[in-house]
């Protein structure tokens, strides 16, 4: 099974700065889909940004971009100008385009936004 | 977008019972439901993968005689959790998939949480 690494249980960022989340995983397939899922105190997980493997670009969505590194199997996560908003918990996801379809989720970085 | 929703949302039941989890697609009919568990402070960690009209697969390790789930229609999968015994309290979380496999797109319910006592 593919597997998903978070090695940041914690991070904090002030206000209106940029933080980085960081994801790895482990495949042996080349077609998958990559997600960053957040995950606020009401527990609804909210899609924050896709990227499709074959796509060599890097997603963006507003003030939320990726770092996708796929030889090195990398799929970090740069928020911009920082929200109270943001704080949450953030997963990181991996979906095959083969076997069920079902995530992969990584443990979790819990983000606080500090005012 | 689409919505999928949960019901309960919140449910305490006494051990030795059983409670039924309801997970709908709203706006769109969904060939695949996902059911996952959560763990305070965890992951998500898939349970079953139930397609309509056929029996649901269970990953490794879960209970498909404790964990009961039918996916009667392509709008509803429910899970029931038979004889529920403490350590069953968690917060359980459905997903649905809309179009093809691979490029369908996948929308979270918004999770229900069991207390059992």
């Amino acid at each position: 099974a593919q597997t998903v690494t978070q090695s940041q249980p914690e991070m904090s960022v002030q206000e209106a700065e940029t933080v980085t989340l960081s994801c790895t995983y482990d495949t042996s397939e080349s077609d998958y889909y990559l997600f960053w899922y957040k995950q606020p105190p009401s527990r609804q997980m909210i899609l924050v940004i896709r990227q499709e493997a074959y796509k060599q670009q890097n997603a963006t969505e507003n003030r939320f971009s990726v770092n996708f590194q796929k030889a090195a199997k990398s799929f970090s996560l740069k928020i911009s100008d920082s929200q109270l908003g943001d704080a949450a918990m953030y997963f990181c996801a991996y979906r095959s385009n083969f076997t069920g379809n079902q995530f992969y989720f990584g443990t979790g970085t819990s983000l606080t936004v500090i005012p | 977008g689409a919505v999928v929703s949960q019901h309960p949302s919140w449910v305490i039941c006494k051990s030795g019972t059983s409670v039924k989890i309801e997970c709908r697609s709203l706006d769109f009919q969904a060939t695949t439901m996902f059911w996952y568990r959560q763990f305070p402070k965890q992951s998500l960690m898939l349970m079953a993968t139930s397609n309509e009209g056929s029996k649901a697969t269970y990953e490794q390790g879960v209970e498909k005689d404790k964990f009961l789930i039918n996916h009667a229609s392509l709008t509803l999968s429910t899970l029931t959790v038979t004889s529920a015994h403490p350590e069953d309290s968690s917060f359980y979380i459905c997903s649905a998939r809309f179009g093809l496999a691979g490029a369908g797109e996948q929308y979270f319910g918004p999770g229900t949480r069991l207390t059992v006592t």
